[in-house]
């Protein structure tokens, strides 16, 4: 079946513009994770959405980014004002929740690079 | 919050040598899950433990989780060039809600 999808696969942009990445996750997942990782690094978790829960937004490193999930389906990272440190790549997944602990899936990723 | 520290974070070996990750936690952990990121790619599932002292292997690969469900390892025997990339450790917190990574570990492995 079809997997974690994320739009667009690369995203150039000029500092100071905004940005948005789309997330699609596997149907009938209800838990959806957004992490940052930059070249030669690790994940950095950035928000958490389970199910029709208030989101985890604990990792969201400033107040620039947001992210909202419509439908407990399609989420949607908006980046405002974008800076050079924000170039990176940025992972979606999305994992069941029911029956125990669930592995997570990963889409491939928008590398986005701020000019 | 929880932390996962994985070590080495870097290692180098020749093909045919052993590889052996760390994971360790000061918390017990409900679970350890195990995932591979190759080069370029996207992080992908391997495996997971959840009972206390449990070995798994996946041909070349053991994975094992501690005594004390704090720690976790992955062995490589005899490993390969396709065995190179970055290798993570996750675990749910007590609540088993949110997938916390560990730093992970980059594997290059050379002829």
């Amino acid at each position: 079946g079809a997997g974690v999808s994320q739009s667009p696969s690369n995203k150039v942009t000029e500092k100071g513009k905004d940005v948005e990445l789309r997330c699609d996750p596997i149907s009938g997942h209800t838990a959806l994770y957004w992490y940052r990782q930059s070249l030669g690094q690790g994940l950095e978790f950035l928000i958490y959405f389970q199910g029709n829960s208030a989101p985890d937004k604990s990792g969201l490193p400033s107040d620039r980014f947001s992210a909202e999930r419509t439908g407990g389906s399609v989420s949607t990272l908006t980046i405002q004002r974008t800076q050079q440190e924000d170039s990176a790549v940025y992972l979606c997944a999305s994992s069941r929740t029911r029956g125990g602990y669930n592995e997570q899936f990963f889409g491939p990723g928008t590398r986005l690079t701020v000019l | 919050g929880q932390q996962v520290m994985q070590i080495p974070q870097y290692q180098h070996v020749q093909e045919g040598e052993d590889f052996t990750t760390y994971c360790n936690s000061s918390t017990t952990l409900s679970n350890i899950q195990w995932y591979k990121q190759r080069p370029g790619g996207h992080p992908v599932f391997l495996i997971q433990l959840v009972k206390s002292g449990e070995v798994k292997k996946q041909k070349r690969l053991t994975f094992q989780f501690g005594e004390a469900k704090k720690n976790s390892s992955l062995h490589i025997t005899a490993t390969q060039t396709t065995d190179v990339g970055t290798y993570f450790c996750a675990a749910y917190t007590g609540t088993a809600s949110k997938l916390t990574f560990g730093t992970g570990t980059r594997l290059q492995v050379t002829l």
